[in-house]
This record gives structure tokens, C-alpha cells and sequence, in this order.
């Protein structure tokens, strides 16, 4: 079953713009993390955001995370032609010990028009 | 440093036969992950490996099912394929998500 909910799904920006997109999940998490999918091809992994942490930054990349609320957002700014791709947020939760796995929201298609 | 390669990258098999796929992890990395990922369905979690042995498993029938070899390198096997097990296949490895997960390309199998 997903965990994440990515919002919007599909999301057309103009070249120099900033996107965001938001993700909600349903449980507790260990953590949150971002990736990319271009062109349905393997994911990259993009930033990881722990429980006890509410914001991080790579680059142009800045994510929130409010466990209070079960939601986190991704912000892109000043995108490029190049950041069209899919982005998924997936959750991290340890049910027992060592019981690792990520569940994968549906994704959100972002499309940047030059 | 080599990323997680899976092979092949793209298999065609008739309804019925069976599908194997490859993937090794990240030098140093004990766990991987499969991943299915269909049409319109997003990123089902599939089976998770550790250490050779599986510590995890999806909703998915047991025609689905794999292993891990002591080098960590893993193989995923459909048996008894259906036309809705054509999908793209992940395979992802991690030391127990501490950094994230780094994914493979990916195995696109189409099932006729």
C-alpha cells in the first residue's frame, strides 16, 4: 500500500521558476526523502529529512518536513529544462528493528517549458 | 565508485514462461530491495534482502520471489508470468537506509 501522497500530480512550470510540490503520509517515519525519475528510468536519490528535523537544503533544493501535520514539501527554485522529470517522496518507517523499507508516494510529473 | 547495475535492461517473455533479473549492490552495501514499478501504479516494495536472507516481502503472490548470494548480489524471479507483471523492476541497495537508497536503471519487462 502507498504511504505518500504526492500533491500535485503533474505540475508545468516556466524556465527560471520555482516549483514546489507536497507529499502527506499516514504513519510515524524514521524519515523522508526525495527522488527523481526521468523518463522512467532508475530513481535518484535526492535528500533525506530525519523526523527531528524540519528543514534541509542541497542546492536549489529546500524540503520541510511537519511531523505534526504528516506532511513534507519539496521546493525547486530557478528550475532549468533539465529538472522535467517525476518526483517521488518515500517514507521510512522501522516497525520492528532493523525492518527497513521505503514506500513510494505516486509521484508528481513536473514539466519545465523553456 | 560503481552504482547499483541491474541486467538485462530490458527482457521480452511470453505469458507463462519465467523471468529472471539481476542486480548488485553497491560495494559494501548488505541490503537490496526490489521494486515493481507498473503503468499508472507508482513503486510497489517488492522483497527486501539482507545479509542473505529475506527480511521483508510485499503483497505480492509467491510466484514472486528471489534470493541473495554471499557477494550481496541478488536475483528476483517471476514464475508462471502474467501479461500485468510487465512493469519496470528496481532494485535498490542501502546499509539500512542510513544515507538513502541508491536505485539501479532498472529492468523493463514485457510480458506477451
Amino acid at each position: 500500500s502507498q504511504q505518500g501522497e504526492e500533491d500535485p500530480q503533474a505540475l508545468s512550470i516556466q524556465e527560471g521558476e520555482n516549483a514546489t510540490m507536497n507529499c502527506s503520509y499516514k504513519t510515524s517515519i524514521n524519515n523522508l526523502q526525495w527522488y527523481r525519475q526521468n523518463s522512467g528510468r532508475g530513481l535518484v536519490h535526492l535528500i533525506l529529512i530525519r523526523s527531528n528535523e524540519r528543514e534541509k537544503h542541497s542546492g536549489r533544493l529546500r524540503v520541510t518536513l511537519d511531523t505534526s501535520k504528516k506532511s513534507s514539501s519539496l521546493l525547486i527554485t530557478a528550475s532549468r529544462a533539465a529538472d522535467t522529470a517525476s518526483y517521488f517522496c518515500a517514507t521510512e518507517r522501522a516497525q520492528k528493528s532493523n525492518d527497513y523499507k521505503l514506500s513510494f508516494g505516486a509521484g508528481t510529473t513536473v514539466t519545465v517549458r523553456a | 565508485e560503481a552504482g547499483v547495475t541491474q541486467s538485462p535492461t530490458h527482457l521480452i517473455k511470453t505469458r507463462g514462461q519465467q523471468a529472471t533479473l539481476r542486480c548488485s549492490p553497491i560495494s559494501g552495501h548488505t541490503s537490496v530491495y526490489w521494486y515493481q514499478q507498473a503503468l499508472g501504479l507508482g513503486l510497489q516494495f517488492l522483497l527486501w534482502y539482507d545479509e542473505g536472507e529475506e527480511r521483508n516481502r510485499g503483497n505480492f503472490p509467491p510466484r514472486f520471489s528471489g534470493r541473495q548470494f554471499p557477494n550481496y548480489s541478488s536475483e528476483l524471479n517471476v514464475n508462471a508470468l502474467e501479461l500485468e507483471d510487465s512493469a519496470l523492476y528496481l532494485c535498490a541497495s542501502s546499509l539500512a537506509g542510513v544515507n538513502g537508497y541508491t536505485f539501479g536503471s532498472g529492468t523493463r519487462l514485457t510480458v506477451v
